[in-house]
C-alpha cells in the first residue's frame, strides 16, 4: 500500500508553545487528509478534514484556532497545536486518501504529543 | 449517520485458537467497512475492507471478515491465533467520505 509519513513521532513541549506535526504522502497525491486524535485506550476521534488548497473542515467541538491545519500541496498537510496545554497531550494520527471516497485511506505512524 | 459498535473491549485467546472480534454497524446507505490493527504507539494498518463486492473478505496476516447484511455485522476472524496478533483492532465504517471508528478491541494472546 501507499506510504504516509508523519513527523515527529514523539514531541515534548512546554505549555504555551506551539507544535507542528507534518503528514506527508510519499508515493501518491493525497487530495484529502484527515487528522485524528486518540486518547489513551480509546478510539480515534476525527478532528478535521483538509483538502489541498482549501480551508480545513473541522468537526464539531474542535477549536479551529487552536488546531491549525494547512494542506498546501498534494503531498503535505500540517497540524499546528497552538498555545499548547497539558490537556492537549494525546496521540495524533493523520491519514491520506487518494480519492474522495476515501476507500484507500492510509495512516501515518502517529505523533505522541506531551505538553509539560 | 453511520456508526460502529465493537462488542468486547478486551478479548483473550490462547495461541492457536480461533480469533473472533465482533463488529456491528449502522448505515443508511450500503456501507464500506474496514478493519484496522494498531500496535502500541503506532498508526493504523489496514487489515481488510468490504466495498460491496464479495461478502467474505480476506485480508492480511490470515484474517478475514464476513459481511452479513441481515445481521448488520462484519466480524473479524482468524482460524489460529499467533502471538504477533496481540494488538488493538478497530472496525470502521465509511460515511460522508469520513471514517467512523468503533471503540476498539484489545486482543491478548495467551501462550
Amino acid at each position: 500500500g501507499a506510504v504516509v509519513s508523519q513527523h515527529p513521532s514523539r514531541v515534548i513541549c512546554k505549555s504555551g508553545t506551539s507544535v507542528k506535526i507534518e503528514c506527508r504522502s510519499l508515493d501518491f497525491q493525497a487530495t484529502t487528509m484527515f487528522w485524528y486524535r486518540q486518547f489513551p485506550k480509546q478510539s480515534l476521534m476525527l478532528m478535521a478534514t483538509s483538502n489541498e488548497g482549501s480551508k480545513a473542515t473541522y468537526e464539531q467541538g474542535v477549536e479551529k484556532d487552536k488546531f491549525l491545519i494547512n494542506h498546501a500541496s498534494l503531498t503535505l498537510s500540517t497540524l499546528t497545536v497552538t498555545s499548547a496545554h497539558p490537556e492537549d497531550s494525546s496521540f495524533y494520527i493523520c491519514s491520506a486518501g487518494s480519492n474522495r471516497r476515501n476507500t484507500e485511506a492510509f495512516f501515518g505512524q502517529g505523533t505522541r504529543l506531551t505538553v509539560v | 449517520a453511520q456508526s460502529v459498535t465493537q462488542l468486547g473491549s478486551h478479548v483473550s485467546v490462547s495461541e492457536g485458537a480461533l480469533v473472533l472480534l465482533r463488529c456491528n454497524y449502522s448505515s443508511s446507505v450500503p456501507p464500506y467497512l474496514f478493519w484496522y490493527v494498531q500496535y502500541p504507539n503506532q498508526g493504523l494498518q489496514l487489515l481488510l475492507k468490504y466495498t460491496s463486492a464479495a461478502t467474505l473478505v480476506k485480508g492480511i496476516n490470515g484474517f478475514e471478515a464476513e459481511f452479513k447484511k441481515s445481521e448488520t455485522s462484519f466480524h473479524l476472524t482468524k482460524p489460529s491465533a499467533h502471538m504477533s496478533d496481540a494488538a488493538e483492532y478497530f472496525c470502521a465504517v465509511l460515511g460522508n467520505e469520513k471514517l467512523t471508528f468503533g471503540t476498539g478491541t484489545r486482543l491478548t494472546i495467551i501462550p
